[in-house]
């Protein structure tokens, strides 16, 4: 099994902040990794999907990178619509997710 | 614009058989370049890929599942169905069904869109 860890489990900004979430694969996955924000009551909403590519209508605030084993979600300038919790997802073997990562509002 | 949602029981008995509905709507689910899949969220917990079928009926599962799952799908009612057998406690969850891209050169594996999710609670 792929396992995924995300860090840090919970991240307090501020609006306007950069803010930068990282995932580690327990082994190479190459670029087999999406990112989604999911909102209280929710479902996921995909942001991010190979590592960096952004999802069509995904404002240019959300940037992804990242292979093999190590990879990062930054936003750039946070509005206040995006503190929800974000997940990593590897698509490498089966699917597995991270544990989690909540932006919360400082 | 591609809508899922989910149906079935809020509510199975220890040791009983869950089974839920996801019906499509918007666009066909024929296609080869998507499978459809589900996955769950414990109340507070993160999410947890139960398993996945393409149009064909090729079915993936969740290792950890494997042992008590179906997933069956009908594309002439665009829909596709998952029973668990002898739930317990665990098996508490939120629900999702999902599109999933299928693998490609470019794209394979991201879940999108999901449905709203249905509340499954496991009690006597």
């Amino acid at each position: 099994d792929i396992q995924m860890t995300q860090s840090p489990s919970t991240l307090s900004a501020s609006v306007g902040d950069r803010v930068t979430i990282t995932c580690r694969a327990s082994q190479s996955i190459d670029t087999w990794l999406a990112w989604y924000q999911q909102k209280s009551g929710k479902a996921p909403k995909l942001l991010i999907y190979r590592a960096s590519t952004l999802e069509a209508g995904v404002p240019s605030r959300f940037s992804g990178s990242g292979s093999g084993t190590d990879f990062t979600l930054t936003i750039s300038g946070l509005h206040p619509d995006d503190f929800a919790t974000y997940y990593c997802q590897q698509y490498h073997s089966y699917y597995t997710f991270g544990q989690g990562t909540k932006l919360e509002i400082k | 614009q591609l809508h899922l949602q989910e149906s079935g029981p809020g509510l199975v008995k220890p040791s009983e058989t869950l089974s839920l509905t996801c019906s499509v709507s918007g666009g066909s689910m024929t296609s080869s370049a998507y499978y459809w899949g589900w996955v769950r969220q414990p109340p507070g917990e993160g999410l947890e890929w139960i398993g996945r079928i393409s149009s064909s009926g090729t079915t993936s599962y969740n290792p950890s599942l494997k042992s008590r799952l179906s997933i069956s799908v009908d594309t002439s009612r665009n829909q596709f169905s998952l029973t668990l057998s002898s739930v317990t406690a665990a098996d508490t969850a939120l629900y999702y069904c999902a599109r999933l891209h299928a693998p490609g050169v470019f794209r394979g594996g991201e879940f999108d869109p999901w449905g709203q999710g249905t509340l499954v609670t496991v009690s006597s």
